[in-house]
């Protein structure tokens, strides 16, 4: 079966970083991917890692163990506008398949 | 604008309509997906297609449920004799070809779907 966790929701302070865990096990894997939600709002795309190792982008990072199963979205300098919720998608294999989306970590900038 | 759009944005419907939605994709990419939305949860995938054939359909894709994407370009999802279950967020995404550079989803702002 397909399995993605992520914590449910997190804080953290204006300024500082936090970094948001996905853990999962597919049958597959052709690539991790990091979206981010505001509410009412589609997810739009942050970061995609397909090789172990860091992609960095500005102030979102990402980082990818695929013998772990594990991946971590850091958001760093953390802004009010932050404020959203984070999905971790894998695509389980090269082809045409949909990503299977973790339920979201709905993280709160707080003042 | 060129990334995917999405019509309407929000539907109210009587238990036992049946509703239409559009999706208009990113003009040079020939993968659409629909998935559902509902809240606290991550999007599920639904169907998709690739230029106009549908090539798989989830289970969560019931027989009232049907999909279609005649030329190619955009798609309807159609659900018949709506219940309140179908209630939530239709989001539809697209996808450029095979070998292209950045080869991810690229998400319409959704259609919320509310079901009395």
């Amino acid at each position: 079966g397909q399995n993605i966790d992520q914590p449910t929701e997190m804080t953290a302070t204006e300024g500082a970083i936090v970094q948001i865990n996905c853990t999962y096990q597919t049958s597959g894997f052709n690539g991790l991917f990091w979206y981010q939600q505001h509410a009412g709002e589609a997810p739009t795309f942050l970061s995609y890692n397909v090789l172990d190792g860091l992609e960095e982008k500005g102030r979102f990072s990402s980082f990818l163990s695929r013998s772990k199963g594990y991946s971590y979205l850091l958001l760093k300098e953390l802004q009010m506008k932050d404020s959203a919720s984070y999905l971790c998608a894998v695509r389980d294999d090269s082809g045409n398949t949909p990503l299977v989306f973790g339920k979201g970590t709905r993280l709160s900038v707080i003042a | 604008d060129t990334g995917v759009s999405q019509d309407p944005r929000h539907k109210i419907t009587k238990r036992g309509q049946n509703v239409t939605f559009r999706c208009d994709p990113i003009s040079e990419h020939n993968r659409l997906y629909w998935y559902r939305q509902t809240l606290g949860q991550g999007p599920e995938f639904l169907t998709y297609f690739q230029n106009e054939a549908q090539l798989e359909k989830s289970r969560l894709l019931s027989d009232r449920f049907s999909a279609e994407r005649p030329k190619g370009s955009f798609s309807t999802l159609e659900i018949q004799r709506t219940e309140q279950g179908d209630s939530a967020m239709y989001l539809c995404a697209s996808r450029p070809r095979q070998g292209a550079v950045t080869d991810t989803q690229y998400f319409g702002p959704g259609t919320r779907l509310t079901v009395l």
